[in-house]
């Protein structure tokens, strides 16, 4: 069965330093997104991703991140220097055109020191 | 009023049981609603998407009432393996990017 792909599983940094998530996709996928989930909390929508360009942003995606499709795989969000409060699982997911099912990969756990 | 809001639970029941999760959400121009279920520190996976007329996949059963803007998930003869977090998500419409999560509901199974 198809899957999304994370990478990193596991990231440790020191605040202030700057991170790359990464994320492949389902590959007949079309729709990309980002969302974190800080420890003992809600799943928090960030961003999604359509076409090469951002079609939703939260409130918490402010100048400090950004997300990239630099190929026809790969799908990452970068944080500018991090901060303690950024410390949570960001989960990538996607979905097809057709059917409005969003599918998460495993998850990247940021710590921020 | 938060957007989906669940009973934060834990439900502790006991094997063969039968249990069911409630949910409402705030946003009446929502059109999408899903169940998925989420284990310790793992990415949410999707249960079963919910529509108005009902809808039953093997013990499981879902329903929505949109006048009362709820949704209900029922889950039948009980097994250890569905110890999870029960997440209720809803999506304001087809053209909408994101899914708004509700905290989840903790079940245990006790056997």
């Amino acid at each position: 069965e198809p899957e999304v792909t994370q990478t990193p599983s596991h990231q440790v940094t020191q605040m202030g330093q700057e991170v790359i998530l990464r994320c492949v996709p389902i590959s007949n996928h079309l729709y990309f997104y980002w969302y974190r989930q800080i420890l003992g909390q809600k799943v928090e929508f960030l961003v999604s991703f359509y076409n090469n360009e951002i079609s939703e942003k939260s409130e918490i995606f402010d100048d400090q991140f950004s997300v990239e499709r630099p190929d026809g795989s790969n799908f990452t969000l970068k944080i500018r220097s991090t901060k303690l409060e950024d410390s949570a699982m960001y989960f990538c997911a996607s979905r097809a055109g057709a059917k409005n099912i969003q599918y998460f990969g495993a998850g990247t756990r940021l710590s921020v020191l | 009023r938060k957007e989906v809001e669940q009973d934060p639970g834990p439900f502790n029941v006991p094997e063969g049981a039968t249990v069911a999760f409630n949910c409402t959400y705030s946003n009446s121009a929502s059109q999408s609603f899903f169940w998925y279920r989420q284990d310790c520190r793992k990415e949410p996976k999707l249960l079963m998407s919910v529509y108005s007329s009902g809808n039953e996949d093997g013990r499981f059963t879902a329903q929505l009432n949109r006048a009362s803007q709820y949704i209900s998930l029922l889950i039948r003869d009980s097994k250890l393996s569905d110890s999870a977090t029960y997440l209720c998500v809803v999506n304001k419409n087809f053209g909408n990017e994101k899914l708004t999560f509700g905290t989840g509901t903790r079940l245990t199974i006790i056997p």
